[in-house]
């Protein structure tokens, strides 16, 4: 099975732009979830979306927002980019049962934010 | 709210020696506990959950509700085990928001 994929790897912005990242989960899987992680703070939950609802969220505010397909796969969007969101993002897939169930990650996106 | 702790940011160790790596939580309910490892240049991966009560490349680790701990342990440390381990919290059955600790990075010393 292929794992999860991020796109793109880097990205560098400027503050007060948007941007938007993208997840796809590994097959099969229905619920992603995702992360920030930066050295201050480590990695934090964003938010978890299951069959194209946003199932759970974190303590961010409203620019960050994210959504998911019908094929599962998921883009994260964060508006109004300040420099404090410069960080590693990264991005979960799992089956999304009610069982506790392995998160696989994906490899990440460093955004950088000018 | 959710916490997780893990007071140790670096730990080093001799090869062969034991290897434990701290977790302490905090959280109301019924917690599910697990143990992420990176590995360098690798991507974050789980280790092991408490649910399984497994023992993966001879790490393993308890719950104890008591002291709200999930500790690490390996009898023999091995150059491999060199890596970054982050504990996770999930606030309960089929919870997919995990709250990290800030991780604790081993290093094996040959």
């Amino acid at each position: 099975k292929a794992g999860v994929t991020q796109t793109p790897r880097y990205l560098i912005k400027t503050r007060g732009q948007q941007v938007t990242l993208s997840c796809s989960p590994i097959s099969g899987h229905r619920s992603v979830s995702w992360y920030q992680q930066t050295p201050g703070q480590g990695l934090q939950f964003l938010f978890e979306y299951f069959s194209e609802t946003q199932r759970n969220k974190g303590n961010f505010p409203g620019r960050f927002s994210g959504r998911q397909f019908s094929n599962s796969r998921s883009e994260m969007n964060v508006s109004t980019l300040e420099l404090g969101d410069s960080a590693l993002y990264l991005c979960a897939s799992s089956y999304g049962g009610t069982e506790a169930s392995q998160q696989f990650f994906g490899p990440g996106t460093r955004l950088t934010v000018l | 709210a959710q916490r997780v702790t893990q007071p140790e940011k670096l730990l080093s160790v001799f090869k062969g020696a034991p290897v434990e790596l701290k977790c302490n939580y905090s959280y109301s309910g019924s917690p599910e506990l697990f143990w992420y490892v990176q590995y360098s240049r690798q991507r974050l991966q789980l280790l092991l959950r408490h649910i399984s009560r497994e023992s993966i490349k001879g790490f393993t680790a308890d719950l104890n509700k008591g002291e709200t701990s999930f500790h690490l342990k390996k009898p023999f440390a091995q150059e491999e085990d060199s890596a970054m381990y982050y504990c996770a919290l999930g606030s309960g059955a089929g919870s997919y928001q995990l709250t990290f600790g800030k991780g604790t990075k081993l290093s094996v010393i040959p």
